[in-house]
């Protein structure tokens, strides 16, 4: 079946140091897009691509960055810029930007 | 700017009864607006979009939603509830920007169904 997968699906992080969540799709969808959900908010966006070898800034980049090398392929690197990276983290694919947006199942990052 | 309130952060219902959930949205143009429902721990799934066409629209598991321009509203309803409707509710709108038009989420409603 296509969609997306994420992973891994619980991720652990100490204090300086990076970790890397992982979003892969098999939808053959063009833009990509990462989003940080916290408690009691709705979503905001990271980082979107709309094409490989792409990407643009979100409302809340700061901290995070990404790659797009591969069509199928966002990873999404929390730094330790990133002041307060404890959230759940969800990847989403559209056919093309502006499509509506399929979403995998999330990475919720905790400090350590 | 484009923006959604979702107007109860919870609601409870028992099982069979009717379901609504509230939405007022605020954008200069005839918007594009979203339902979307997330269960515990996953991602989110789209239940129904409004673009402009008919304005009582139909989606996935028996939920509807109306758009009134009038009352800037995006009312999401189900005639009766199902236990596995629990779950949290996103209004979300798409703004408005030339190019890429990101989606405005709202802060979400949580559904509680009891039996």
């Amino acid at each position: 079946d296509g969609g997306i997968t994420q992973s891994p699906k619980y991720l652990f992080r100490k204090e300086g140091q990076n970790v890397t969540l992982s979003c892969e799709q098999n939808l053959n969808h063009d833009a990509m897009y990462w989003y940080r959900q916290d408690p009691g908010q709705g979503l905001r966006l990271i980082y979107y691509s709309q094409i490989v070898n792409d990407f643009q800034k979100g409302d809340i980049a700061e901290g995070y960055s990404v790659s797009r090398e591969k069509k199928e392929s966002f990873p999404l690197t929390v730094t330790s810029a990133q002041k307060n990276p404890t959230a759940f983290y969800l990847c989403a694919s559209s056919t093309r930007p502006n499509q509506p947006q399929h979403f995998g199942d999330g990475t919720r990052l905790s400090i350590l | 700017a484009q923006s959604v309130t979702q107007l109860d952060s919870h609601v409870s219902v028992s099982e069979g009864t009717p379901v609504l959930l509230r939405c007022n949205y605020s954008s200069s143009y005839s918007p594009s607006l979203f339902w979307y429902v997330q269960h515990p721990n996953k991602g989110l799934q789209l239940l129904l979009k409004y673009t402009s066409a008919a304005t009582l629209v139909k989606g996935i598991n028996g939920f509807e939603a109306e758009f009134k321009k009038s009352e800037t509203s995006f009312h999401l309803t189900k005639p009766s509830a199902h236990m596995s409707d629990a779950a949290e509710y996103f209004c979300v709108v798409r703004s408005d920007d030339t190019g890429f038009q990101k989606l405005v989420f709202g802060t979400g409603t949580r559904l509680l169904v009891s039996p």
